[in-house]
């Protein structure tokens, strides 16, 4: 079976910080992975999809990117509306990522 | 714009089963062009992909882990599909999320989510 790991599982960061984010593919699956973030107690929120294309309305200090099988988010400068948890999916079987959790440093 | 509704029991007895509906507005359905999927989040951890169903109502994909107790309908007359998932245990408690997308792509409309509980 596809596994996605990913990485790190908690960043404490601080406002302003460069912050990535990996999820690596076991094998070579699609090349399609889409990033959510999750806020407590709400539905998550599609950021990216089609591993690097920005959801309409989502800031551009988020970014994504691929090498091989390694997938990538970047938030630039952190801001204080990004501390939340964050998923990678991909395509192939609609699995996520164990998920990141972004808090304050 | 798409939003979704879940709906259904919060509490469900163990070996029962689960049924959950999502109600769409701001679409049909069986558009061409829709994929409807359930997700889940057992209390402190992270998402679980369950399944989802395509706009013609017959194709359908689940998760392995889920594939021998679960089933994904649509309900093109009311507007809505459903979640059921058979035999449940303590396992399966979590909060239900519906959403959608384009078939083949990212989950770009959630709903809120709903809190499912499996006690006796």
């Amino acid at each position: 079976d596809i596994q996605m790991t990913q990485s790190p599982s908690t960043v404490s960061a601080s406002l302003g910080d460069r912050v990535t984010i990996t999820c690596r593919a076991s094998q070579t699956i699609s090349p399609w992975v889409a990033w959510y973030q999750q806020k407590p107690g709400k539905a998550p929120k599609l950021l990216i999809y089609q591993t690097s294309t920005l959801q309409r309305g989502v800031p551009s200090r988020f970014s994504a990117s691929v090498s091989g099988t390694e997938f990538t988010l970047t938030i630039s400068s952190l801001q204080p509306d990004d501390f939340a948890t964050y998923y990678c999916q991909q395509y192939s079987t609609y699995l996520f990522g164990g998920g990141t959790k972004v808090d304050i440093k | 714009q798409v939003q979704l509704q879940e709906s259904g029991s919060g509490l469900v007895k163990p070996s029962e089963t689960l049924y959950l509906t999502c109600d769409v507005s701001g679409a049909s359905v069986g558009s061409a062009g829709f994929s409807w999927s359930w997700i889940r989040q057992p209390p402190g951890k992270g998402l679980e992909w369950i399944g989802y169903i395509y706009f013609d109502g017959v194709t359908t994909n689940y998760n392995p882990s889920l594939k021998n107790r679960v089933g994904i309908s649509i309900d093109r007359f009311k507007n809505y599909f459903s979640l059921t998932l058979s035999s449940v245990t303590a396992a399966d408690t979590a909060v239900y999320f519906c959403a959608g997308g384009g078939p083949g792509d990212a989950f770009d409309v959630w709903g809120q989510g709903t809190m499912v509980t499996v006690s006796s």
